[in-house]
This record gives C-alpha cells, sequence and structure tokens, in this order.
C-alpha cells in the first residue's frame, strides 16, 4: 500500500505558482521523497526526490518539513503543460533496486 | 523523450496469440521493472529485475513471462491473455545505486480483443 495521502485533485492559474502537499506520516529514516508525474498517455516522469533536506531543480522545489511527516512540491510559475497527475512517493533505498509504489496521486489541472 | 525506449507503442492481440513487449535502456540501469497501468489508476508493479535475475514477481498471472536476456534488453511476452489484461504497460530502469530515481519508459498500449 502507498504511505502517502495526497489531495484528489488541484487546480492552479497559468503563471502561478503550483504548491502540491503530500502527507508521509510513517515515513522511516531511510525513506526518501519522489514526486514524478504523468502526462496523458505518457510513462511517468521523475520530478526531484529529497531525504530531509530541500532541494531544488530545473523542474521544481521540494520542500520537507522538519519531522519529515509532510512536503511539498513547488512548480514556481505553472505553464498548461504542467497539467498531469502528480505522484508523492517515499521509498526506501537501502535497497538500490527496490521499486516505487504509486498512490493515486494529485490531479493538477493549470487554467489559463 | 525518454532513455528508456519500449517497443512497440502499441499492440492490439488475441486472446490466442502470443506476443512480447520489448524495453531497452542504454544508461549501463542493473535494475529493470515492468509495471502494468489501467485506466484512470495508478501503476502496478508487476516483476523487478536486478543483474538480469528476477527479483520479485508480484504474483502476475503465469500468462505474463518476463525475461531479461541482458543488462539493457527487458521482454515481457505474453501468451493467453484475457480481454481485462488490456492496459498500458510500463518499463523502467534505475542505477540500482543508492537513492537513484527509476526512468520509465512511455508504454506499450496493449488491447486484447
Amino acid at each position: 500500500d502507498a504511505k502517502t495521502t495526497q489531495p484528489t485533485s488541484m487546480d492552479c492559474a497559468e503563471g502561478r505558482a503550483a504548491n502540491l502537499p503530500c502527507n508521509h506520516s510513517t515515513i522511516s529514516g531511510n525513506e526518501y521523497v519522489y514526486w514524478y508525474r504523468q502526462i496523458h498517455s505518457q510513462g511517468p516522469q521523475y520530478i526531484i526526490h529529497g531525504l530531509k533536506n530541500n532541494e531544488t531543480n530545473e523542474m521544481a522545489s521540494l520542500i520537507i518539513t522538519e519531522d519529515r511527516k509532510s512536503s511539498t512540491l513547488i512548480l514556481p510559475h505553472a505553464t498548461l503543460r504542467d497539467t498531469a497527475v502528480y505522484y508523492c512517493i517515499v521509498r526506501d533505498t537501502y535497497s538500490g533496486n527496490t521499486p516505487l509504489v504509486f498512490g493515486k496521486g494529485t490531479r493538477l489541472s493549470v487554467i489559463a | 523523450d525518454t532513455e528508456v525506449t519500449q517497443t512497440p507503442k502499441h499492440l492490439v492481440m488475441g486472446m490466442t496469440n502470443k506476443k512480447s513487449l520489448k524495453c531497452e535502456q542504454h544508461m549501463g540501469h542493473r535494475a529493470m521493472y515492468w509495471y502494468k497501468q489501467k485506466a484512470k489508476k495508478p501503476p502496478e508493479l508487476m516483476f523487478v529485475y536486478s543483474y538480469e535475475k528476477l527479483s520479485i514477481n508480484e504474483s502476475v498471472p503465469s500468462r505474463f513471462s518476463p525475461e531479461c536476456p541482458n543488462s539493457s534488453l527487458l521482454n515481457l511476452h505474453l501468451h493467453a491473455l484475457q480481454p481485462e489484461d488490456s492496459a498500458l504497460y510500463l518499463c523502467a530502469s534505475t542505477s540500482g545505486a543508492g537513492d537513484s530515481p527509476l526512468h520509465f519508459g512511455n508504454g506499450t498500449r496493449l488491447t486484447v480483443t
């Protein structure tokens, strides 16, 4: 079973920041938080991941709370092409080949 | 574009056919995965290969038979499928080092008639 809870859907105005929350209250010390998104009819696309520090890359920022029980993915300037299902996944990396277990994700709609 | 290539993109097969799905990556990754995704549902894990050996089989019916001939290639052989097996079949790979993320292909859309 997925170890995360996400809102079912969210809307965001084009050009504004999209803030997608995720709860993972049972996360353990060696589990990372990964974010993926899936645009219709494509495979899941890796966005970002982190353990406890905030992370930023060219796509997004990841903010993890100090107790690590929740996180927020931030898309700084959402565009229509960011409309997708966003998955927050907690993954144990003790074994490097541990698979991803997907929950239901958040359907983000970016509106013009 | 994705660095994990899946072929064919679309496949229609009858219940008595035998077909194969192919997945290829040239990133030197040592772990490869098959996932199945039904419409409007999240992907579900089927198989994991690590260093060309099957390490996880999520109780998948025997009509799905995975094969990893070498570290770059992963096949899924299909035989006597049912219409309810129609889905998007996704392949993924990772280096297997620490927290390296999985990279997915764009899948094969399978329709069983």
